[in-house]
């Protein structure tokens, strides 16, 4: 079946260091390819995405792109700050048998500290 | 605005008491979706909904049940038979369920507590 699998966490910064949080899928075909954050009591937002192979998905300094060789999509940032403290998930969205749904990491928390 | 509304944002229950938890979202959106977040597990999802009047099973769906009769609601009910009810649940929406690239947009969640 679909998997997502992330680095464990939490993991703790200085502010305006480089972050990267680490994200390998297994999907059948061609998934799209999902970073979600989370910031604490409320519900995900979505940071970026990309739909294929060798797609750069960006927004608020954050990147990531997608590897179909190494089936990954791993988050960066080339500089934090104590705002991006939150829970950030990696997801895909593939086809399985029932029609095709969204399969998540289990979440890494990044603590940024001044 | 557009969006997704849950509520209650906590809710307290007695143990062995069914609680409906609701989703309204006003995207028109086709698809929407209830998930279950615990502590270090992430997201797992209950049931889905494609199309209105029709529903499955997620990867957790036992002591859980769904209904979809409008396209803008899509309540949860926890029954008596969920072993372990206490928990975060997320409900969420999708432009087209069967199209690949598009993102799932959340509410803020309800955190159920069983006493």
């Amino acid at each position: 079946g679909n998997s997502v699998t992330q680095m464990e966490g939490p993991v703790t910064l200085s502010e305006e260091a480089f972050l990267t949080i680490n994200c390998t899928y297994t999907a059948t075909g061609y998934p799209s390819l999902f970073w979600y954050v989370q910031y604490p009591g409320e519900g995900l937002q979505l940071l970026l995405k990309a739909t294929k192979a060798d797609d750069k998905g960006s927004n608020k300094g954050f990147e990531a792109t997608y590897r179909k060789e190494t089936t990954s999509f791993h988050l960066e940032k080339g500089s934090v700050q104590v705002s991006d403290s939150a829970v950030y998930f990696c997801a895909l969205r593939a086809l399985t048998g029932g029609g095709n749904k969204l399969t998540f990491g289990t979440g890494t928390q990044l603590k940024v500290e001044l | 605005d557009g969006g997704i509304t849950q509520s209650p944002k906590y809710l307290f229950r007695k143990e062995g008491q069914n609680v409906t938890l609701s989703c309204e979202q006003n995207l028109n959106h086709d698809a929407m979706y209830w998930y279950r977040q615990d502590p270090g597990q992430g997201l797992r999802l209950i049931y889905y909904s494609q199309i209105v009047n029709d529903f499955q099973k997620g990867d957790i769906a036992e002591g859980y049940s769904v209904s979809r009769e409008k396209k803008e609601s899509f309540p949860l009910t926890v029954t008596s038979a969920q072993k372990n009810p206490t928990a975060f649940y997320l409900c969420a929406s999708s432009i087209y369920g069967v199209r690949m690239n598009t993102e799932a947009f959340f509410g803020q969640g309800t955190r159920l507590t069983v006493v």
